[in-house]
């Protein structure tokens, strides 16, 4: 079946650090992908999307390409902040009157100052 | 706009007793859907709705109802509560299928003894 798997955090950085985080997925089709970030006591919102190969979704000097040879979508920004703290889910959601996404199980991301 | 809203934010039940989540959103989506967030799994579909009077099974329905009477409201009913249900609810609607971003509340924690 269709799924998710991004890396095993937590992920402890120092202020200034480059992020990787990475995601792949197994899936029929041609989903879109996504990251969605959590901040503490929080629900999750919308970081980025791509919606098909080779797109590139970037938001908040985030950036993640959907490769489709490789099945993933890992999540990157070169420079990270204390406020970059949080737990990032990577997630795949179909079209065609679906309403699902199906998610990683989350990497808690720690910048530290 | 107040977008996804959630009530309680907290609530402790025992076990055998039934209570009613209540999920709104005020941006006339047609899709909403109900997940539960637990530790190292991500977030799983219990529930979901395409529209008003239309409501299917996710991932994890067992123990959970829903119905969906109008576009504004999803409530998540427990009939018989268990310490398994224990977990971070979160509501999310969005315009339409599961290539579109969808919009969460702020969650319900339940606790369950």
């Amino acid at each position: 079946g269709d799924s998710v798997t991004q890396m095993e955090g937590p992920v402890t950085l120092s202020e200034e650090a480059f992020l990787t985080i990475n995601c792949t997925y197994t899936a029929t089709g041609y989903p879109s992908l996504f990251w969605y970030v959590q901040y503490p006591g929080e629900g999750l919102q919308l970081l980025l999307k791509a919606t098909k190969a080779d797109d590139k979704g970037s938001n908040k000097g985030f950036e993640a390409t959907y490769r489709k040879e490789t099945t993933s979508f890992h999540l990157e920004k070169g420079s990270v902040q204390v406020s970059d703290s949080a737990v990032y889910f990577c997630a795949l959601g179909f079209s065609g009157g679906y309403n699902k996404l199906i998610f990683g199980a989350g990497t808690r991301l720690a910048v530290h100052p | 706009n107040a977008g996804v809203t959630q009530t309680p934010k907290f609530q402790v039940l025992k076990t055998g007793q039934s209570m009613t989540l209540q999920c709104a959103q005020d941006m006339n989506h047609e899709y909403m859907s109900w997940y539960r967030q637990d530790p190292g799994m991500g977030l799983r579909l219990i529930h979901y709705s395409v529209g008003a009077g239309i409501t299917d099974q996710g991932e994890v329905p067992n123990g959970y109802n829903v119905s969906r009477s109008t576009t504004e409201d999803f409530p998540l009913r427990l009939l018989s509560a268990a310490p398994s249900q224990t977990s971070v609810y979160f509501c999310a609607s969005s315009f339409a299928g599961g290539e579109n971003e969808q919009y969460f509340g702020p969650g319900t924690r339940l606790t369950v003894t």
